[in-house]
C-alpha cells in the first residue's frame, strides 16, 4: 500500500521559507499517470489545494499562491518538496501531500499530514 | 475558476438515519469526488467521477449527479460516519477546487 509521509519544520518566522518534503515509499514516484501534490488545510477551514508536480518536472500551481510557490521532485530519492515564500500568520495551516490520478480527477492517497505554524 | 457549493453546512441526523449531502458546481465539471475527514484525520477519499466508490469503501456510501449538480448518500448512519465531507472539481483551470465541507454531527 502506497504510503506518504510530510517532514519539515513545525515553526516558520514571517516572512520566512517554508520548506516540506514529502517521501513515497511502498510505489515509485516514476510512475506516469499521477501528479504528485500539496494541499493545505488552516485551523478549522476547508482543504486548499496549493498545487502538483509530474515525475519529470512540471509543476502547476494555484493561481493564488503561484508568485509564492515552488514544488520540485526528485525520483531518485522518491521524494517531492513544497517551498512557500515570505509567509505570514495566514499560512499556519495543516499541509498535506497527496497523490492526484490523472484519470479520475481525484486524491486517492494522502499523508497524515503536518502542522506548520508561523509565528516570531 | 469553478466554485463548489455544498449543502447544508450542518447535518444533524442519529445513528441509522439516511443523509443526503450535496455540493453544487458554478459551472459543468469534467469530474467529482467525495472525501471523508475525522477529526485529526487526513481526508479519505470516498467517491470517484461522481459514481465509483473507492477501493474498500462500504456500500452505505453512493454517489450520483452530473453535470453541475451532485450528491453524496450515506444509506444508514454508522457512528464513525460523522465527520465532514469535501466535495472536489477537476477542471481545465485551475485544475482542483474543493468545497466548503458538509458536518455531519450527530443529533
Amino acid at each position: 500500500q502506497l504510503q506518504l509521509q510530510e517532514s519539515g519544520p513545525g515553526l516558520v518566522k514571517p516572512s520566512e521559507t517554508l520548506s516540506l518534503t514529502c517521501t513515497v515509499s511502498s510505489g515509485s514516484i516514476n510512475s506516469g499517470g499521477y501528479y504528485w501534490s500539496w494541499i493545505r488545510q488552516r485551523p478549522g477551514k476547508g482543504l486548499e489545494w496549493i498545487g502538483y508536480i509530474y515525475y519529470y518536472g512540471s509543476a502547476y500551481y494555484n493561481p493564488s499562491l503561484q508568485s509564492l510557490t515552488t514544488i520540485s521532485i526528485d525520483t531518485s530519492n522518491n521524494q517531492f518538496s513544497l517551498k512557500l515564500s515570505s509567509v505570514t500568520a495566514a499560512d499556519t495551516a495543516v499541509y498535506y501531500c497527496a497523490r492526484f490520478v490523472m484519470t479520475s480527477g481525484d486524491f486517492d492517497y494522502w499523508g497524515q499530514g503536518t502542522l506548520v505554524t508561523v509565528s516570531s | 475558476e469553478i466554485v463548489l457549493t455544498q449543502s447544508p453546512g450542518t447535518l444533524s441526523l442519529s445513528p441509522g438515519e439516511r443523509a443526503t449531502l450535496s455540493c453544487r458546481a458554478s459551472q459543468t465539471v469534467s469530474s467529482l469526488a467525495w472525501y471523508q475527514q475525522r477529526p485529526g484525520q487526513a481526508p479519505r477519499l470516498l467517491i470517484s467521477d461522481a459514481s465509483n466508490r473507492a477501493t474498500g469503501i462500504p456500500a452505505r456510501f453512493s454517489g450520483s449527479g452530473s453535470g453541475t449538480d451532485f450528491t453524496l448518500t450515506i444509506s444508514s448512519l454508522e457512528p464513525e460516519d460523522f465527520a465532514v465531507y469535501y466535495c472536489q472539481q477537476r477542471s481545465n483551470w485551475p485544475p482542483v477546487t474543493f468545497g466548503p465541507g458538509t458536518k455531519v454531527d450527530i443529533k
